[in-house]
């Protein structure tokens, strides 16, 4: 069975900085493409970053390029997403999800992230 | 960018109701597309992919039809765990991208 285990959401102040993580297990990490998909208070779903099997490839959403930044350690099967320079947009619940493609087959429960003074 | 509209918005229906929710992208993306259904609180989940393909384990009453822009998600005979939210997404290229969502709701 997949399962992805997100953690590290928590309260932080506008300008401020948090490394979310995804614990990967059930499935073999390293072939796998990965994705942060985040979802605002009451709002939509929104694609936010994705990186390749090997970590080589990363790709962002223009809402966060510059700002957050997506890596993996296929050693240890976790993903991580480093948040720098926090906006009150950026709170929202973050989930990580397993990829085909840029198909989403499995998705964590999500960890909340509220940018907040 | 490709942008990818869902109507309605939500729709409001009965058990046993036929459920139809459409899917519009801004250009031409074959059958580079994903339905995802969300109940509140939860994390979302494939139910299709390819346009039609329904992903392992979901009930043949969900169905996908489309291909190029115009797209559909059909629920034959609604049942309870049905009422939640759904969203499509292009698959095609870079970046991914969700429509709005359209929130099927008890009549």
């Amino acid at each position: 069975e997949v399962l992805l285990l997100e953690s590290g959401g928590k309260l932080v102040p506008p300008g401020g900085s948090l490394r979310l993580s995804c614990a990967a297990s059930g499935f073999t990490f390293s072939t796998h493409a990965m994705s942060w998909v985040r979802q605002a208070p009451g709002r939509g779903l929104e694609w936010v970053s994705t990186i390749s099997s090997g970590g080589g490839s990363t790709y962002y959403a223009d809402s966060v390029k510059g700002r957050l930044t997506v890596s993996r350690d296929n050693s240890k099967d976790t993903l991580y997403l480093q948040m720098n320079t926090l906006r009150p947009e950026d709170t929202a619940v973050y989930y990580c999800a397993k990829g085909s493609t840029w198909y989403l087959v499995d998705w964590g429960q999500g960890t909340l992230v509220t940018v907040s003074s | 960018d490709i942008q990818m509209t869902q109507s309605p918005s939500s729709v409001s229906a009965s058990l046993g109701d036929r459920v139809t929710i459409n899917c519009r992208a801004s250009q031409d993306i074959s059958t580079w597309l994903a339905w995802y259904q969300q109940k509140p609180g939860k994390a979302p989940k494939l139910l299709i992919y390819a346009a039609s393909t329904l992903q392992f384990g979901v009930p043949s009453r969900f169905s996908g039809s489309g291909s190029g822009t115009d797209f559909s998600l059909t629920i034959s005979s609604l049942q309870p765990e049905d009422f939640a939210t759904y969203y499509c997404q292009q698959a095609h290229s870079f970046p991914p991208a969700f429509g709005g969502g359209t929130k099927v709701e008890i009549k």
